[in-house]
């Protein structure tokens, strides 16, 4: 079936550094990945769609500046926290649309727990 | 109101026991209904997945769909212990944006 590989899938990063996570499609090409965030006991929240070579687009509330997303080939988007403060400290999960539509066709990767001190 | 309710439990039973998890949503322009299972500090995994209303089986599970009502469940049955985790249940329509319940916490006590 149908893989996303998410990496790191745990990362802990200085207050007012930067911190880049992977998210690749291991066997299909994905025309769109999705952007989520969740914190403890909570939903997944949408932060972003992207599509591959174009810019993203972000939901309302998300600072794109902060929150930086390239998705440079069909197999690959990066999420790039920028500054990243305690705030941000959450659990980041990509989800990758399948261009070819087979079966279901989205799938999730394994997440990223980030934690800023 | 949410577009998606659903009830965060936790939820605790014995090993065997027919597990019922619900959602109930908003919005009628949903069509595509979805139930994840999601361990600690992992990804949402797909367990089912429903198009419009009706019942799914797949093995142990069976999703039914309400679109009347707005409202979806799971059933799990011979619940066993590796069955204990976080179940989401989402929804869309035809676009790609998922809504999301908050999970149900689910302990299968051996």
């Amino acid at each position: 079936g149908a893989v996303v590989s998410q990496h790191p899938s745990w990362v802990i990063c200085k207050s007012g550094t930067s911190v880049k996570i992977e998210c690749r499609s291991l066997d299909f090409q994905a025309t769109t990945m999705f952007w989520y965030r969740q914190f403890p006991k909570q939903s997944l929240m949408l932060m972003a769609t992207s599509n591959e070579g174009s810019k993203a687009t972000y939901e309302q509330g998300v600072e794109k500046d902060k929150f930086l997303i390239n998705h440079a080939s069909l197999t690959l988007s990066t999420l790039t926290v920028t500054s990243a403060h305690p705030e941000d400290s959450s659990f980041y999960i990509c989800s990758a649309r399948d261009r070819l539509g087979q079966g279901y066709g989205y799938t999730f990767g394994s997440g990223t727990r980030l934690t800023v001190v | 109101q949410k577009e998606v309710e659903q009830d965060p439990g936790p939820l605790s039973v014995p090993e065997g026991a027919i597990v019922s998890l619900n959602c109930t949503y908003s919005n009628s322009a949903f069509q595509y209904f979805m139930w994840y299972r999601q361990y600690s500090r992992k990804g949402p995994e797909l367990l089912m997945y429903t198009y419009s209303s009706g019942n799914k089986e797949d093995g142990r599970f069976t999703a039914q769909v309400d679109k009347s009502s707005k409202y979806i469940s799971l059933f799990i049955r011979d619940s066993q212990p590796s069955d204990s985790a976080t179940y989401l249940c989402a929804m869309k329509n035809t676009g790609n944006q998922f809504y999301f319940g908050t999970g149900t916490s689910l302990t299968v006590i051996p």
